[in-house]
């Protein structure tokens, strides 16, 4: 089973609009969550963090949101730019051997 | 120069050969991690190493073994390729509880 999942395979906005990424999870054992960014043939690049003591992160354009009542984490881009376009995966850890487990990915385009 | 390297980068076998993926970090991390990335299935552990003499088994292990010959190396082999390890596969490395960072991936293709 998939413990970390992203329902949204693509997504299209508009330069200068928000992004807003999405991530549910479903082991209440994680406490410690990734987003990452994926151009193509390159791997995925560390974007921000979260811990499970906080329900907001904030760095430059991207913020990271945590609701751990609905075990739900959003990813907020604002403004959008054209070089924002990628694939972002979420994931999480937690628990025994804090391994990481990662969402199927969101391929997001920024439309000049 | 890059704190993780993996050669090769494309491979291209045939059914039934032994493959190895090899990973080199600079970063001086413990732990050292290998994914692959399937279409639709986002990325999943294969192996993982906490220390040299620490190997543990991911999500989808079977028909892969790995390696941990220093703390900077870590090499993962197919024994026998199939054409469903087809995939993209990235090696990632991470200090104590941190955050893992990634390879530039290797594309094996399996004919």
């Amino acid at each position: 089973d998939q413990q970390v999942k992203q329902n949204s395979p693509s997504l299209s906005v508009q330069e200068g609009r928000i992004s807003i990424l999405n991530c549910d999870y479903t082991n209440s054992m994680f406490d410690y969550f990734l987003w990452y960014k994926k151009y193509p043939a390159e791997g995925p690049t560390f974007l921000i963090s979260i811990s499970s003591i906080k329900d907001k992160n904030e760095d430059g354009r991207f913020t990271v949101f945590l609701n751990k009542s609905a075990k739900h984490l959003s990813l907020h881009i604002v403004p959008s730019q054209p070089g924002d376009s990628a694939v972002y995966f979420c994931a999480a850890s937690g628990g025994a051997g804090n391994q990481f487990y990662f969402g199927t990915g969101t391929s997001l385009t920024v439309i000049p | 120069d890059a704190d993780v390297t993996q050669t090769p980068r494309n491979r291209i076998t045939k059914t039934g050969k032994r493959i190895m993926l090899e990973c080199s970090q600079t970063k001086g991390h413990d732990r050292m991690y290998w994914y692959r990335q399937d279409p639709g299935l986002g990325l999943r552990l294969i192996y993982y190493s906490f220390d040299v003499k620490d190997i543990n088994k991911g999500e989808i292990s079977d028909g892969y073994s790995v390696s941990r010959q220093a703390q900077a190396k870590f090499s993962l082999s197919l024994e026998s390729a199939i054409p469903n390890q087809t995939a993209l596969y990235f090696c990632a490395t991470s200090d104590s509880g941190g955050t893992p960072y990634f390879g530039p991936g290797t594309r094996l293709t399996v004919t």
